[in-house]
């Protein structure tokens, strides 16, 4: 089945570390992204990628930091600048890059910062 | 610059009773508009779309929504609602850049 998936599901870590989460797609999809979910604020676009080794900054992206190796390869690495880290994280894809194209979402991971 | 209101932040519906979700958004062309469901702890999943032609449109698991470009709304509903759509709902913007506006959401609870 095709789709996309995130891990681990839930994830800790100490103040000062870096994590990085995992997103996969296998929809053979060029755009992906990553955002960021808190309660009471909906999501907010922490980067995009229209195409391999091509991203771009989203409305919260300090602190983060992607890359995109591969087509079906979006990870994202919360690194110690990002001074709240704790949230519910979502990667998407869509076939396309822009705003005419449904996005498809994976599980999210729960990241909290003990 | 655009964005998108859902102004109910917690809905509560009895079984059966019918349930409408508003949703505003604010573009200066023609949107493109979509509304999400979440479960609790999952990602989101598509309810329907719109980009053009007839205003109402029909989605996923008895959903619908209708088009008001002299309203700028989008709004959801659905004839009766069954416990299984107890989520959270979520409006979006596709802008004509990369990006989708999310509204900040709506929590619907079914109580039987």
């Amino acid at each position: 089945d095709g789709g996309i998936t995130q891990s681990p599901k839930y994830l800790f870590r100490k103040e000062g570390q870096n994590v990085t989460l995992s997103c996969e797609q296998n929809l053979n999809h060029d755009a992906m992204y990553w955002y960021r979910q808190d309660p009471g604020q909906g999501l907010r676009l922490i980067y995009y990628s229209q195409i391999v080794n091509d991203f771009q900054k989203g409305d919260i992206a300090e602190g983060y930091s992607v890359s995109r190796e591969k087509k079906e390869s979006f990870p994202l690495t919360v690194t110690s600048a990002q001074k709240n880290p704790t949230a519910f994280y979502l990667c998407a894809s869509s076939i396309l890059a822009g705003g005419n194209n449904e996005q498809f979402f994976g599980p999210g991971t729960r990241l909290t910062v003990l | 610059a655009q964005s998108v209101t859902q102004p109910d932040i917690h809905i509560t519906v009895s079984e059966g009773a019918s349930l409408e979700l508003r949703c505003n958004y604010s573009y200066g062309a023609t949107p493109y508009l979509f509304w999400y469901v979440q479960s609790p702890g999952q990602g989101l999943q598509l309810l329907l779309k719109y980009f053009s032609g007839d205003t109402l449109v029909q989605g996923i698991k008895g959903f619908e929504a209708e088009f008001k470009r002299s309203q700028s709304s989008f709004n959801l509903r659905k004839p009766s609602v069954h416990w299984s759509d107890a989520a959270e709902y979520f409006c979006a913007v596709g802008a004509t850049g990369n990006q989708f506006y999310f509204g900040t959401g709506t929590s619907l609870t079914v109580i039987p």
